[in-house]
């Protein structure tokens, strides 16, 4: 069975910092990893998608990078601001692309201004 | 991107009474449609899998009498919480895939709670 675990549960940094989340999973036999974002009471929003091919993907100020064998990814946030105070969700998919996504618990985090 | 969405976003309701979510992809056609379920400050439990036309398959340990999905159009499926009780309070959130498309898109999410 595949488990998905973020460390650290919850994080509080000040504006402007370079902040790293992490992300393990027990079956490295994944198909891809998704990072999404939560904000109180709503739903997800998809970041950043890595197939299991790859290495690594970028959007903005946001960078995920995966290692399969390991069985790990992160999640790098550059100049962190206020608007990026959310939950941040690691799943991950096994065996194709119909199969169901593995959530982790998520990182919570918080900017200061 | 793609939209889904939700409704109601909350509702309230008295134990034993029915209560029926809407989700809804507005610009795509849904294959395939995921119901999860939250608890505070805990991650998303998949509930159940539906694809359009079919039987919803559901995880182990949620009752298929009690939660009722109906999959009928490539654009709506349906949750219905029957005979509602407190410990069914909880959020809500649905997600829906195209038969193409590698990425879930997510719902709003629903809040229920029982009293």
């Amino acid at each position: 069975k595949q488990e998905v675990t973020q460390i650290p549960a919850a994080l509080s940094v000040p504006e402007g910092e370079n902040l790293v989340l992490n992300c393990s999973f027990t079956d490295s036999a994944i198909y891809n990893l998704q990072w999404f974002r939560q904000d109180p009471g709503k739903g997800l929003t998809s970041l950043l998608l890595i197939q299991s091919s790859q290495r690594e993907q970028t959007s903005g100020r946001l960078n995920a990078s995966l290692d399969k064998s390991s069985g790990r990814s992160t999640l790098y946030i550059a100049a962190s601001q206020p608007g990026d105070s959310a939950t941040y969700l690691c799943a991950v998919r096994l065996g194709g692309s119909g199969s169901r996504l593995t959530f982790g618990e998520g990182t919570q985090l918080t900017v200061n201004p | 991107g793609a939209v889904v969405s939700q409704h109601p976003s909350r509702v309230i309701c008295k134990s034993g009474t029915s209560v029926k979510i809407e989700c809804r992809s507005l610009d795509f056609q849904a294959t395939t449609m995921f119901w999860y379920r939250q608890f505070p400050k805990q991650s998303l439990m998949l509930m159940a899998t539906s694809n359009e036309g079919s039987k919803a398959t559901y995880e182990q340990g949620v009752e298929k009498d009690k939660f009722l999905i109906n999959h009928a159009s490539l654009t709506l499926s349906t949750l219905t919480v029957t005979s509602a009780h407190p410990e069914d309070s909880s959020f809500y959130i649905c997600s829906a895939r195209d038969a193409v498309g590698e990425t879930q898109y997510f719902g709003p999410g629903t809040r229920l709670l029982v009293l």
